[in-house]
């Protein structure tokens, strides 16, 4: 069974700061896949990074970057330079071994408020 | 290129009464996928569809679902007798299914309430 943990159910940082979300997860599959998503108040799932097991470096897509510390089990997203913007909902989520697993299990979500 | 649709946005029905969510996936991806997101909440997973291979059910809470997919394009989520606790926002989601390329994309989603 997969399980993703987020510890932080809110989070207020100023704008221009630099954030970090946590994310921490557990898994018996040999090779997986973390993702993040951003949940606005809209309700639409926004995918913003992935990060595969083998994978060598750290995702980065513009100003996500993904902390991926396999022995700790974490993946943890940095937003740097945050916007209003940015104020929403997170949600990391796994996806197991590439055929027979792929459905996502997601965490609770941590709610991202900017302040100007 | 399109994203993935759903229709409706909003249904609002009385308790008992069957319900049907519909879900186009984007153009050439193969695996599609339901989710529930309960108020305050995470997404639960339903069910997952890829290709002309049984479907994985693991994820439906009660035999009152089901869903269909034709071939690799709409899927319907039915829920027969419906409850007020089935109140929630069904999202749907598709992606390849290549390695590399699994990254799901989802729909605006459908808000049920059940009243």
């Amino acid at each position: 069974a997969q399980k993703i943990t987020q510890t932080q159910p809110g989070m207020f940082v100023q704008e221009k700061e630099a954030v970090t979300l946590d994310c921490t997860y557990d898994t018996s599959d040999p090779s997986y896949g973390l993702f993040w998503y951003k949940q606005p108040s809209s309700g639409e799932m926004i995918f913003l990074i992935y990060q595969g097991s083998y994978d060598q470096q750290n995702a980065t897509e513009g100003r996500y970057s993904l902390n991926f510390q396999k022995a700790r089990k974490s993946a943890n997203l940095v937003i740097s330079a945050s916007q209003l913007g940015d104020s929403a909902m997170y949600f990391c989520a796994m996806r197991g071994s590439s055929f027979g697993n792929e459905k996502l299990t997601f965490g609770t979500g941590t709610r991202l408020t900017i302040i100007p | 290129g399109a994203g993935v649709s759903q229709s409706p946005s909003n249904k609002v029905t009385e308790k008992g009464k069957d319900v049907e969510l519909r879900c186009d996936p984007i153009s050439g991806h193969t695996a599609l996928y339901w989710y529930r997101q309960r108020l305050g909440q995470g997404l639960e997973f339903l069910i997952y569809f890829q290709g002309n291979s049984a479907p994985d059910k693991s994820g439906l809470p009660s035999d009152r679902f089901s869903a269909e997919r034709t071939g690799e394009s709409v899927s319907t989520l039915t829920i027969q007798r419906t409850q007020q606790e089935d109140s929630a926002v069904y999202l749907c989601a598709s992606s390849f299914y290549q390695i590399g390329k699994e990254t799901q994309y989802f729909g605006p989603g459908t808000r049920l309430l059940v009243l």
